[in-house]
């Protein structure tokens, strides 16, 4: 059973330019979430995605936006990249239930902006 | 919303020594509680959960027991190896929230053969 996987691993971006970032969920998991985790600090909630639809969002600009996909796959996207937005992303997975149900992480995409 | 507070680390301890990891919340209602790790170069792992009050999350020789009345989740683990070496995050998630999850800064751990 495969866990949550990210592509790609390692990423390097020059600023003002757009990224892509890549999330498959665990087998079973219907609801995705994504975090970025700064340098030295812990993640910082993005947003989550629930039947393709944008559930929740954290304080985070309209730069960053995402999709899912119906096989319940998600995209991240941020534009015109600044050098702040260097981080780990990490993408999380958990069922839809009514279970307090952890997350299962992802290892995470490594961004760089030069 | 939800926060929380952890020590700040990094705690370098010898192997075989003590550990304990304090961690303190502020969250509205009755929060799931749980530890995440994370090793040098990954993701996050689920360490421990607790659901409900007075529960014990235990797993590895790691331990943690829900304290409502102190809003306190603290880790421990009797006996550490030099593989525990990692930064270990505490955080509260409610399920009416989709079950996201609020991050400290988490506490870097140094276990010294």
């Amino acid at each position: 059973d495969a866990g949550v996987t990210q592509s790609p691993t390692h990423l390097i971006k020059t600023r003002g330019q757009q990224v892509t970032l890549r999330c498959s969920p665990k087998s079973g998991h219907d609801t995705v979430s994504w975090y970025q985790q700064a340098l030295g600090q812990g993640p910082q909630f993005i947003f989550q995605y629930y039947e393709e639809e944008e559930r929740q969002r954290g304080n985070f600009p309209d730069r960053f936006s995402g999709h899912q996909f119906p096989n319940y796959s998600s995209e991240l996207n941020v534009n015109a990249l600044l050098l702040g937005d260097s981080a780990l992303y990490l993408c999380a997975s958990n069922p839809t239930g009514t279970g307090a149900y952890e997350q299962y992480f992802g290892p995470g995409t490594r961004l760089t902006v030069t | 919303g939800d926060s929380v507070t952890q020590m700040e680390g990094p705690v370098t301890l010898s192997e075989e020594a003590f550990l304990t990891i304090n961690c303190t919340y502020t969250a509205t209602g009755y929060p799931s509680l749980f530890w995440y790790v994370q090793y040098p170069g990954e993701g996050l792992q689920l360490l421990l959960k607790a659901t409900k009050a007075d529960d014990k999350g235990s797993n590895k020789g790691f331990e943690a027991t829900y304290r409502k009345e102190t809003t306190s989740f603290h880790l421990e683990k009797g006996s550490v190896q030099v593989s525990d070496s990692a930064v270990y995050f505490c955080a509260p998630t409610h399920r009416a929230a989709g079950n996201k999850l609020t991050f400290g800064g988490g506490t870097r751990v140094l276990v010294k053969p």
